[in-house]
């Protein structure tokens, strides 16, 4: 079975342009949620999607935008990108009993 | 959600047992405490889970006073693998959109 995958490992990115990452929830889960996580820092909520529809949301500017698809994988896109973006971004999917987010390796993005 | 206060870091020696202790003095009635476990580069790996008084997996203890302000992950043994960032937080067991909130953790050094 496999768990949480996410594409690409690695990736950089210079200061203005747009990035999507790409997340494959756990084999049964519905819900995923998606986190950045700075060197050093623990891991901060961005959103959630569930049923297609973002759930909730962090606080993270409109910049950064997600989709979930029919068979409940995810996107994460972040446009006009920051050096500040530069991050481990996490990507964890759960259903709702019993509840415990799975998460992924994760995307290292660099923004130069 | 409560606030949760833990150690940056902690040294223990392989074949000790480790306790971590963290605090979370405004934990509401419904809260759950739970703790992640967190290797370079990867994401975090739920460890165990508790609402009051003793939990226990193959992993790891969890001990939860009455008052629930404080609890403290005990492993035992720890070998040097058991090396990671150790997250502390208070989590919603029921309802939707249950995001997590990571603090900055604690980081265990296993020596030999």
């Amino acid at each position: 079975d496999a768990g949480v995958t996410q594409s690409p490992t690695h990736l950089i990115k210079t200061r203005g342009q747009q990035v999507t990452l790409r997340c494959s929830p756990k084999s049964g889960h519905d819900t995923v949620s998606w986190y950045q996580q700075a060197l050093g820092q623990g891991p901060q909520f961005i959103f959630q999607y569930y049923e297609e529809e973002e759930r909730q949301r962090g606080n993270f500017p409109d910049r950064f935008s997600g989709h979930q698809f029919p068979n409940y994988s995810s996107e994460l896109n972040v446009n006009a990108l920051l050096l500040g973006d530069s991050a481990l971004y996490l990507c964890a999917s759960s259903i709702e009993t019993p509840y415990e987010q799975y998460f992924g390796p994760g995307t290292r993005l660099t923004v130069t | 959600l409560a606030k949760t206060t833990q150690p940056i870091s902690m040294d223990s020696y392989e074949g000790q047992e480790v306790n971590i202790t963290c605090s979370h003095n405004n934990i509401a009635t419904n809260d759950y405490i739970t703790w992640y476990q967190q290797f370079p580069s990867q994401g975090p790996r739920f460890i165990i889970q508790g609402y009051k008084t003793k939990v226990t997996n193959e992993v790891a203890s969890l001990f939860i006073p009455a008052d629930r302000k404080s609890s403290t992950l005990s492993l035992p043994r720890v070998s040097l693998s058991d090396t990671a960032v150790y997250y502390c937080l208070v989590t919603k067991a029921s309802g939707s959109a249950r995001q997590l909130t990571f603090g900055s953790g604690t980081q265990l050094t296993v020596l030999p």
